[in-house]
């Protein structure tokens, strides 16, 4: 059973380009969780999609981000017009229910660094 | 919303000694307590967790206690190891899964 998947690993953007993530959750999970990781910080939860859903985006910058998680294919994070402070690990996670008390699975983690 | 305070920011303890980390939270409403443990650029990696229902869970030489009338919960590694080095997060979960994590502790295991 293969882990959350991400990618790319790495992705370098110049400043107004966009940033495209892609996260597979475990499979038989159906909640995806993003989480922005600054350097030398913990990790701050940004969005929580189910199936076609966006559950809670309270975490999320109100511009030039946005996620999605369409019925087939990865979950997205979109990040339009990068800027330097938009460098971070960006994580994601995966679980199979969405109680409050189910396990979350991280991926690798896609590195973005904005020059 | 959520707030997770954790203490400290930094232990250096020697092999074999035991390393304590704690944690508090503010949402009465969260219930699930998950301790994550994070080498230099990779995942986090879930280590223990403990739900509201119980106080105490034990793996091995990890442990963590659950104080929910005073908020906050600890994590426990006796006998620490030179691989046990690395950045640990605590966080607390709310109803729909969200984590809060805490501002991570970095340990050093020195041999």
């Amino acid at each position: 059973n293969a882990g959350v998947m991400q990618n790319p690993r790495h992705l370098v953007r110049r400043r107004g380009q966009e940033a495209r993530l892609r996260c597979s959750p475990m499979k038989g999970h159906s909640h995806v969780y993003w989480y922005r990781q600054l350097p030398e910080e913990g990790l701050k939860f940004m969005v929580y999609l189910q199936k076609e859903n966006i559950i809670d985006e309270s975490g999320m910058p109100k511009e030039r981000f946005s996620a999605e998680f369409p019925k087939e294919g990865p979950s997205i994070l979109r990040i339009q017009q990068v800027v330097r402070g938009d460098s971070a690990a960006y994580f994601c996670a995966s679980s199979p229910a969405g109680t409050g008390t189910d396990t979350q699975y991280f991926g690798p983690g896609t590195r973005l660094t904005v020059l | 919303g959520e707030n997770v305070e954790q203490h400290p920011s930094t232990l250096s303890v020697q092999e074999g000694d035991s390393a304590v980390i704690k944690c508090t939270y503010s949402d009465s409403a969260s219930n699930y307590f998950p301790w994550y443990k994070q080498e230099l650029g990779k995942r986090p990696q879930l280590i223990i967790d403990i739900r509201s229902n119980v106080g105490e869970k034990k793996d091995q030489r990890i442990a963590v206690t659950l104080n929910k009338t005073a908020k906050h919960f600890s994590l426990h590694i006796t006998e620490t190891q030179p691989e046990d080095s690395a950045v640990y997060f605590c966080a607390a979960g709310t109803s729909y899964g969200k984590l809060t994590f805490g501002q991570g502790t970095i340990l050093t295991v020195h041999p």
